[in-house]
Protein backbone atom coordinates (compact mmCIF):
# COMPACT_ATOMS: atom_id res chain seq x y z
CA UNK A 1 0.00 0.00 0.00
CA UNK A 2 1.17 3.44 -0.32
CA UNK A 3 1.86 5.59 2.52
CA UNK A 4 0.36 9.01 3.35
CA UNK A 5 1.20 11.41 0.94
CA UNK A 6 1.29 15.36 1.37
CA UNK A 7 1.22 18.15 -0.96
CA UNK A 8 3.01 20.28 -1.54
CA UNK A 9 6.13 19.16 0.47
CA UNK A 10 7.18 22.87 0.55
CA UNK A 11 5.65 26.58 0.73
CA UNK A 12 6.48 29.78 0.94
CA UNK A 13 4.01 32.90 1.33
CA UNK A 14 3.83 36.40 2.95
CA UNK A 15 2.19 37.19 6.36
CA UNK A 16 -2.01 37.90 5.55
CA UNK A 17 -1.98 34.93 3.04
CA UNK A 18 -3.48 31.76 3.20
CA UNK A 19 -2.71 28.35 2.49
CA UNK A 20 -4.68 24.93 2.03
CA UNK A 21 -2.43 21.58 2.69
CA UNK A 22 -3.64 18.55 1.52
CA UNK A 23 -3.14 15.09 3.27
CA UNK A 24 -4.02 11.72 1.00
CA UNK A 25 -4.26 8.93 3.59
CA UNK A 26 -3.59 5.42 3.32
CA UNK A 27 -6.30 3.74 1.43
CA UNK A 28 -8.33 2.02 3.40
CA UNK A 29 -8.06 4.59 6.28
CA UNK A 30 -10.81 6.78 7.73
CA UNK A 31 -9.28 8.68 10.23
CA UNK A 32 -7.04 11.95 9.21
CA UNK A 33 -5.01 14.03 12.06
CA UNK A 34 -3.09 17.26 11.39
CA UNK A 35 -0.12 18.22 13.36
CA UNK A 36 2.16 20.89 13.25
CA UNK A 37 5.47 20.78 14.33
CA UNK A 38 7.99 23.12 15.81
CA UNK A 39 11.46 23.36 17.23
CA UNK A 40 10.47 24.64 20.43
CA UNK A 41 7.03 23.10 20.95
CA UNK A 42 7.01 19.62 19.33
CA UNK A 43 4.05 18.02 17.77
CA UNK A 44 0.98 19.89 18.40
CA UNK A 45 -2.45 18.21 17.71
CA UNK A 46 -4.30 20.34 15.32
CA UNK A 47 -7.82 18.47 14.62
CA UNK A 48 -9.12 14.48 13.67
CA UNK A 49 -11.55 14.09 11.10
CA UNK A 50 -12.98 10.46 10.41
CA UNK A 51 -15.47 9.72 8.42
CA UNK A 52 -15.75 13.24 7.19
CA UNK A 53 -16.48 14.37 10.63
CA UNK A 54 -14.36 16.27 13.02
CA UNK A 55 -13.78 14.38 15.86
CA UNK A 56 -10.98 16.20 18.07
CA UNK A 57 -9.73 19.93 17.87
CA UNK A 58 -6.52 21.23 19.12
CA UNK A 59 -5.99 24.51 21.25
CA UNK A 60 -5.54 26.52 17.89
CA UNK A 61 -7.09 29.62 16.83
CA UNK A 62 -10.33 29.53 14.04
CA UNK A 63 -7.73 30.45 11.59
CA UNK A 64 -6.43 27.02 11.58
CA UNK A 65 -9.56 24.90 9.79
CA UNK A 66 -9.75 21.65 8.28
CA UNK A 67 -12.19 19.64 6.59
CA UNK A 68 -12.64 15.38 5.00
CA UNK A 69 -13.88 14.46 2.10
CA UNK A 70 -15.95 11.29 1.17
CA UNK A 71 -12.60 9.50 -0.09
CA UNK A 72 -10.89 10.52 2.93
CA UNK A 73 -8.88 12.57 1.55
CA UNK A 74 -8.04 15.80 3.57
CA UNK A 75 -7.23 19.69 3.41
CA UNK A 76 -6.04 21.89 5.98
CA UNK A 77 -6.57 25.72 5.51
CA UNK A 78 -4.72 28.68 7.35
CA UNK A 79 -5.79 32.08 6.73
CA UNK A 80 -4.70 35.41 7.36
CA UNK A 81 -0.91 33.68 7.85
CA UNK A 82 1.33 34.75 10.90
CA UNK A 83 5.08 34.37 11.00
CA UNK A 84 4.41 32.03 13.96
CA UNK A 85 2.92 29.71 11.46
CA UNK A 86 6.08 28.32 9.78
CA UNK A 87 6.13 25.15 10.74
CA UNK A 88 6.32 21.43 9.63
CA UNK A 89 2.88 20.56 8.82
CA UNK A 90 2.18 16.25 9.14
CA UNK A 91 -1.22 14.09 8.65
CA UNK A 92 -1.46 11.10 9.96
CA UNK A 93 -3.73 8.17 9.24
CA UNK A 94 -4.82 5.52 10.94
CA UNK A 95 -7.46 2.75 10.00
CA UNK A 96 -10.09 3.22 13.07
CA UNK A 97 -9.89 6.36 15.72
CA UNK A 98 -6.79 5.71 18.13
CA UNK A 99 -5.10 2.76 16.34
CA UNK A 100 -2.18 3.68 14.85
CA UNK A 101 -1.23 6.54 13.62
CA UNK A 102 1.11 6.64 9.93
CA UNK A 103 2.82 9.79 9.42
CA UNK A 104 3.13 11.51 6.08
CA UNK A 105 6.22 13.38 5.21
CA UNK A 106 5.09 16.92 6.24
CA UNK A 107 4.44 19.82 4.66
CA UNK A 108 6.98 22.92 5.36
CA UNK A 109 5.36 25.95 5.34
CA UNK A 110 7.77 29.14 5.70
CA UNK A 111 6.06 32.65 5.95
CA UNK A 112 7.78 35.72 5.41
CA UNK B 1 -3.23 17.56 33.20
CA UNK B 2 -3.47 17.06 29.81
CA UNK B 3 0.60 17.60 29.35
CA UNK B 4 3.54 14.68 28.71
CA UNK B 5 6.74 15.62 30.17
CA UNK B 6 9.36 14.35 27.92
CA UNK B 7 13.15 14.17 29.28
CA UNK B 8 15.99 14.42 28.63
CA UNK B 9 15.52 17.24 25.39
CA UNK B 10 19.23 15.40 23.73
CA UNK B 11 21.50 12.64 24.09
CA UNK B 12 24.69 11.72 23.27
CA UNK B 13 25.44 7.73 23.55
CA UNK B 14 28.66 5.68 22.11
CA UNK B 15 27.65 2.94 20.13
CA UNK B 16 27.00 0.06 21.89
CA UNK B 17 25.55 1.89 24.96
CA UNK B 18 21.75 2.11 26.33
CA UNK B 19 19.80 4.69 25.92
CA UNK B 20 17.36 5.89 28.13
CA UNK B 21 14.29 8.82 27.35
CA UNK B 22 11.55 9.54 30.10
CA UNK B 23 8.31 10.21 30.24
CA UNK B 24 5.80 11.46 32.68
CA UNK B 25 2.06 12.80 32.72
CA UNK B 26 -0.29 13.49 35.14
CA UNK B 27 -3.72 12.32 33.68
CA UNK B 28 -4.48 9.02 35.27
CA UNK B 29 -7.28 8.45 32.39
CA UNK B 30 -4.16 8.09 29.73
CA UNK B 31 -4.85 4.30 28.76
CA UNK B 32 -2.28 4.30 25.42
CA UNK B 33 1.35 5.14 25.70
CA UNK B 34 2.86 4.68 21.86
CA UNK B 35 6.85 5.86 20.97
CA UNK B 36 7.30 7.47 18.20
CA UNK B 37 10.67 8.02 16.43
CA UNK B 38 11.64 10.48 13.52
CA UNK B 39 14.31 10.85 10.94
CA UNK B 40 15.20 14.07 9.31
CA UNK B 41 12.86 14.90 6.67
CA UNK B 42 10.48 11.89 7.25
CA UNK B 43 7.33 11.95 9.64
CA UNK B 44 7.30 9.93 13.31
CA UNK B 45 6.92 6.18 12.87
CA UNK B 46 5.62 4.34 15.46
CA UNK B 47 8.12 2.47 17.26
CA UNK B 48 6.54 0.65 20.60
CA UNK B 49 3.37 1.30 22.32
CA UNK B 50 1.84 -0.10 25.70
CA UNK B 51 -1.67 -0.24 27.90
CA UNK B 52 -1.18 0.55 31.53
CA UNK B 53 -2.11 -3.07 32.35
CA UNK B 54 1.75 -4.53 31.71
CA UNK B 55 4.86 -2.87 33.49
CA UNK B 56 7.22 -3.55 30.72
CA UNK B 57 7.01 -4.69 26.88
CA UNK B 58 9.69 -5.26 24.71
CA UNK B 59 10.52 -5.43 20.90
CA UNK B 60 14.01 -6.06 19.67
CA UNK B 61 16.13 -4.09 21.66
CA UNK B 62 14.07 -1.49 22.08
CA UNK B 63 11.58 -1.57 25.66
CA UNK B 64 9.31 0.54 27.12
CA UNK B 65 9.17 0.30 31.06
CA UNK B 66 5.90 1.56 32.52
CA UNK B 67 5.24 2.93 36.27
CA UNK B 68 1.66 3.38 36.91
CA UNK B 69 1.96 4.15 40.15
CA UNK B 70 4.31 7.05 39.65
CA UNK B 71 2.79 8.18 36.27
CA UNK B 72 5.88 7.65 34.50
CA UNK B 73 7.15 5.85 31.44
CA UNK B 74 10.85 5.07 29.66
CA UNK B 75 11.92 3.90 26.60
CA UNK B 76 14.97 1.74 26.55
CA UNK B 77 17.61 1.16 23.72
CA UNK B 78 19.75 -1.55 24.68
CA UNK B 79 23.37 -1.92 22.23
CA UNK B 80 22.44 1.72 20.82
CA UNK B 81 23.50 1.93 17.08
CA UNK B 82 24.01 5.23 15.24
CA UNK B 83 21.39 4.00 12.73
CA UNK B 84 19.15 4.87 15.79
CA UNK B 85 20.10 8.39 15.85
CA UNK B 86 16.88 10.29 15.64
CA UNK B 87 14.01 12.46 17.37
CA UNK B 88 11.96 9.79 19.88
CA UNK B 89 8.72 11.52 20.73
CA UNK B 90 6.42 9.41 23.92
CA UNK B 91 2.78 9.98 23.90
CA UNK B 92 -0.40 9.38 25.64
CA UNK B 93 -3.91 9.59 24.91
CA UNK B 94 -7.24 7.71 26.36
CA UNK B 95 -10.90 6.91 24.93
CA UNK B 96 -11.43 8.62 21.50
CA UNK B 97 -9.42 11.47 22.49
CA UNK B 98 -6.05 13.48 20.86
CA UNK B 99 -2.70 11.81 21.07
CA UNK B 100 -0.73 14.32 23.27
CA UNK B 101 2.84 14.11 22.32
CA UNK B 102 6.15 15.38 24.34
CA UNK B 103 8.62 17.63 23.36
CA UNK B 104 11.15 15.08 21.41
CA UNK B 105 14.74 14.05 22.54
CA UNK B 106 17.39 14.66 19.62
CA UNK B 107 19.18 11.22 20.15
CA UNK B 108 22.84 10.73 19.04
CA UNK B 109 25.01 7.87 18.99
CA UNK B 110 28.19 8.44 18.36
CA UNK B 111 30.20 5.44 16.05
Amino acid sequence: KAGVTQTPRYLIKTRGQQVTLSCSPISGHRSVSWYQQTPGQGLQFLFEYFSETQRNKGNFPGRFSGRQFSNSRSEMNVSTLELGDSALYLCASSSELRETQYFGPGTRLLVL
Amino acid sequence: QQQVKQSPQSLIVQKGGISIINCAYENTAFDYFPWYQQFPGKGPALLIAIRPDVSEKKEGRFTISFNKSAKQFSLHIMDSQPGDSATYFCAASYRDDKIIFGKGTRLHILP
